[in-house]
């Protein structure tokens, strides 16, 4: 089955941790996204990747960092820097259109809900 | 920067009821996407406009565009139980790097 899966379901830090979520696609997708979802919000973007070793940010990339050494993969790091990281934790990824990113649908992966303890 | 508003950010409907989220953009999009997020769940695609003006159905759920291609809507004819989720926008920029920018949502609950 082609999907997105991202682990763990459930992660806990300790306040001044770095923790990494993974997020691993079969789908061929050039394209990743890492979003923040909270409690009542919408999806906030935190860093994107377009194609193998490079990746930009999104709107909230502060605290966070990112690699894309192979296509599948695009693990997300919460820093100790991220002042608060207890949130959901979605990944997604789509193919990339002639006209740039946006224009296809996106997969989303189940989700990752961190809580800082 | 753009944004993408959604209203209402709550609605809750008897089951039978008619339902409509609407999706407004500061900026124009090239086209507009709708997701759908059950409780506990991951976002899941529905559908994609691109056409100014264009209007889709999907059995009881009809997506329109705006002419000015800034704003969306989404109306769900008679609600269900299954309904139940939070519903989101997504507006695609064109050309460039950009990416999709997401609506607000909103969550809707179907009372039986």
């Amino acid at each position: 089955d082609g999907g997105i899966t991202q682990s763990p379901k459930y992660l806990f830090r300790k306040e001044g941790q770095n923790v990494t979520l993974s997020c691993e696609q079969n789908l061929n997708h050039d394209a990743m996204y890492w979003y923040r979802q909270d409690p009542g919000q919408g999806l906030r973007l935190i860093y994107y990747s377009q194609i193998v070793n490079d990746f930009q940010k999104g709107d909230i990339a502060e605290g966070y960092s990112v690699s894309r050494e192979k296509k599948e993969s695009f693990p997300l790091t919460v820093t100790s820097a991220q002042k608060n990281p207890t949130a959901f934790y979605l990944c997604a990824s789509s193919i990339v259109s002639g006209t740039g990113l946006g224009n296809t649908e996106a997969f989303f992966g189940q989700g990752t809900r961190l809580t800082v303890v | 920067g753009q944004q993408v508003m959604q209203i209402p950010q709550y609605q809750h409907v008897q089951e039978g009821e008619d339902f409509t989220t609407y999706c407004n953009s500061s900026t124009t999009l090239s086209n507009i996407q709708w997701y759908k997020q059950r409780p506990g769940g991951h976002p899941v695609f529905l559908i994609q406009l691109v056409k100014s003006g264009e209007v889709k159905k999907q059995k009881r759920l009809t997506f329109q565009f705006g002419e000015a291609k800034k704003n969306s809507s989404l109306h769900i004819t008679a609600t269900q139980t299954t309904d139940v989720g939070t519903y989101f926008c997504a507006g695609g920029i064109q050309g460039g790097t950009y990416k999709y920018i997401f609506g607000t949502g909103t969550r809707l609950k179907v009372l039986a």
